[in-house]
């Protein structure tokens, strides 16, 4: 049964730090998201590849945050220096070729619940 | 100006018994996807069922269908004899051209024994 995986599932750090989240998408999938969950603000997009290329990341912090897919198998996001305010659960989700309005191909992973202290 | 409307912060029904979750969409775009995820309190988040907007019959999966009524920009979820595992949150989401989702803020949904 493919899936979407991530890791680590659960980060505790401290203010300041770096914190790396990694996502592999479903084989063969060619789009791949990053959302961020709060109370807040519910789920919001961060940043989305298709074909390992950024398509969007409008919704993401560019002072602190970046996300990158070095190969097809494995995309990263990264938070540096992390701070209280980004306590959240992070999904990543992964999309199957087609019609980007069409195919209802998008499964997330588990996510990351990261916890900045 | 909120794209994807839940209105229902929370919701009780019977088990058993059928449920309708409410939805509204606002596009200008004539090619969307519409959908629904569950989010039970393990987190995950859980494909359940998807509406082209060019489809011309509701979507229906197993016990989920989809009320959508293009005119009215809704795309409600049914979930027919509710079981208490269907107890979660329940995301309604939208894609435009582009393949990103932009989802409500959910509904959370409780059935009692």
């Amino acid at each position: 049964d493919a899936r979407v995986t991530q890791t680590p599932r659960h980060k505790v750090t401290e203010m300041g730090q770096e914190v790396t989240m990694r996502c592999q998408p479903i084989l063969g999938h060619n789009t791949v998201f990053w959302y961020r969950q709060t109370m807040m603000q519910g789920l919001e997009l961060l940043a989305y590849f298709r074909n390992r290329a950024p398509l969007d990341d409008s919704g993401m912090p560019k002072d602190r945050f970046s996300a990158e897919m070095p190969d097809a198998t494995l995309a990263t996001l990264k938070i540096q220096p992390s701070e209280p305010r980004d306590s959240a659960v992070y999904f990543c989700a992964s999309g199957a070729p087609g019609r980007p309005s069409g195919s209802p191909e998008q499964y997330f992973g588990p996510g990351t619940r990261l916890t900045v202290t | 100006a909120q794209k994807i409307t839940q209105t229902q912060p929370g919701m009780f029904v019977q088990e058993k018994e059928a449920v309708t979750l409410d939805c509204t969409y606002d596009t200008s775009d004539p090619s969307y996807g519409l959908f629904w995820y569950k989010q039970p309190s393990s987190g995950e988040m859980i494909f359940l069922i998807y509406q082209g907007s060019y489809d011309q019959q509701n979507a229906t999966e197993g016990r989920y269908s989809l009320n959508f009524q293009k005119a009215r920009k809704s795309a409600n979820l049914v979930i027919s004899a509710s079981q208490l595992g269907d107890s979660a949150m329940y995301f309604c989401a939208m894609r435009e051209g582009g393949g990103k989702l932009i989802f409500g803020q959910g509904t959370e949904l409780s059935v009692k024994p």
